[in-house]
């Protein structure tokens, strides 16, 4: 069974602590994707990455970073976390024959 | 204005009924997902669309290519079929969302 996985279901973290969100994939996929989501504004794509150690800006990355250093792993970094950041964060992969995109079971980030 | 828009926002219909959810988008895509999120957070992707239709149990998916419009429909629909339903178009990297629409089926 395929799975993607996000290493912290829950998190508080004090603004001006540096976060760490970690994603994980077991299906060998090039595509990984962080995304937030919030009420009213649906899914944003923060930053993805198509291969080890390259990565793409996408519509929201300010304040983020991401790192790729193995295939199966996409980290997404909160370098100063600030209380605009509190969301639910999912990571998403994508690949195989079908192309199909997998998420994982988010990350529901409070920064207090 | 969302480059995929979703109708309606939220749905609330009674156990047994036909359901539809419908999706226009306006950027080129070269397929298009359906989504269901349940309460908690996960995403499972129902299906991925380039054109026609699919089927997997009691749903099914159209797409109109030159219409730039999906659907996606529950026949006798069940309170576990509850759950937000997103439609999200891939025009290259990455996808671009709908809202998502809110699903309440009743008993």
């Amino acid at each position: 069974d395929v799975k993607v996985t996000q290493s912290s279901r829950y998190l508080v973290k004090r603004t001006g602590e540096k976060v760490f969100l970690e994603c994980v994939q077991d299906m060998d996929h090039e595509n990984m994707f962080w995304y937030r989501q919030d009420p009213g504004l649906g899914l944003r794509l923060i930053y993805f990455s198509y291969d080890v150690k390259m990565k793409e800006k996408g519509d929201i990355p300010e304040g983020y970073s991401v790192s790729r250093e193995k295939k199966e792993r996409f980290s997404l970094i909160l370098e100063s976390a600030s209380t605009n950041q509190t969301s639910m964060y999912l990571c998403a992969s994508r690949g195989g024959a079908g192309n199909t995109i997998y998420f994982g079971e988010g990350s529901w980030l409070t920064v207090v | 204005k969302n480059e995929v828009e979703q109708s309606p926002q939220n749905l609330t219909a009674q156990e047994g009924e036909f359901i539809t959810i419908n999706c226009s988008y306006s950027v080129g895509i070269s397929a298009l997902h359906w989504l269901q999120q349940h309460p908690g957070g996960g995403i499972v992707s129902l299906f991925m669309l380039s054109s026609g239709k699919k089927k997997h149990g009691r749903l099914i998916a159209t797409i109109n290519i030159q219409e730039k419009h999906s659907s996606l429909h529950i026949t006798a629909s069940h309170p576990r079929d509850s759950a937000v339903y997103i439609c999200a178009g891939r025009p290259a990297d990455g996808l671009t969302f709908g809202k998502g629409t809110h699903l309440i089926i009743q008993p």
